[in-house]
């Protein structure tokens, strides 16, 4: 079992919808959760980075942790198109001091 | 603010060649990673400095794989002799440091083709 754990889709969405994408964990160690999006032959880009549990907003992106299910979400809100992307969880433990990455979902939305 | 820098961008070889990637990271930034990231998973780690320093090579094939940071800022990783198997986009990136491991920021990488 991978530490992390991710749908690899694609998931295809229309203009405008909201967008749930979802990772689960298995290390308790994990203290951070973060997201990045990766366009088609470039590199991951750090969209945002949340400590323990809760939510943690910035524009149209909402990541939220929920550390007693071991649950992590990425909500997008008024999807674009210019959000298709492959999009990766990612989890940090500061004892190992390690990221570990999810496989990430493929997006497409949809004009 | 210039970005994670990495050459070449895509790079054919065939087999049994040595082949190297380089990487030039944000400045200031102490903390060094290679990743490699096969089609339709997420990065997986090869080594990590802290300035000189490798810290954390467990996951990198010493056979076949080196790498070095020579006064803690520009990294080369080196492949002798390739496989097939090495196919795949290596990955360079930078974080400040301790205690900001998790916030890794990365170059566009180097695709590497193995023939």
């Amino acid at each position: 079992q991978k530490e992390v754990e991710q749908d690899p889709g694609p998931l295809s969405v229309p203009e405008g919808a909201i967008v749930s994408l979802n990772c689960t964990y298995s290390n308790s160690a994990f203290q951070y959760f973060m997201w990045y999006r990766q366009y088609s032959r470039k590199g991951p880009e750090l969209l945002m980075y949340t400590y323990s549990s809760g939510n943690k907003e910035d524009g149209r992106f909402t990541a939220q942790v929920d550390k007693s299910s071991k649950y992590i979400s990425l909500f997008i809100r008024d999807s674009q198109p210019s959000d298709s992307a492959t999009y990766l969880c990612a989890s940090y433990s500061g004892g190992y001091q390690k990221v570990t990455f999810g496989t990430g979902t493929k997006l497409q939305v949809i004009p | 603010e210039a970005g994670v820098v990495q050459s070449p961008r895509y790079k054919i070889i065939e087999k049994k060649q040595p082949v190297a990637f380089w990487c030039n990271p944000i400045s200031g930034h102490n903390t060094l990673y290679w990743y490699r990231q096969n089609l339709g998973q997420g990065p997986e780690l090869l080594i990590r400095y802290e300035n000189e320093e490798a810290v954390d090579d467990s996951q990198l094939p010493k056979d076949r794989f080196s790498a070095e940071r020579l006064k803690g800022v520009d990294s080369t990783l080196k492949i002798q002799p390739a496989e097939l198997g090495d196919s795949a986009v290596y990955l360079c990136a930078s974080s400040p440091g301790t205690p900001r491991h998790y916030e890794q920021y990365f170059g566009p990488g180097t695709r590497l083709t193995v023939t």
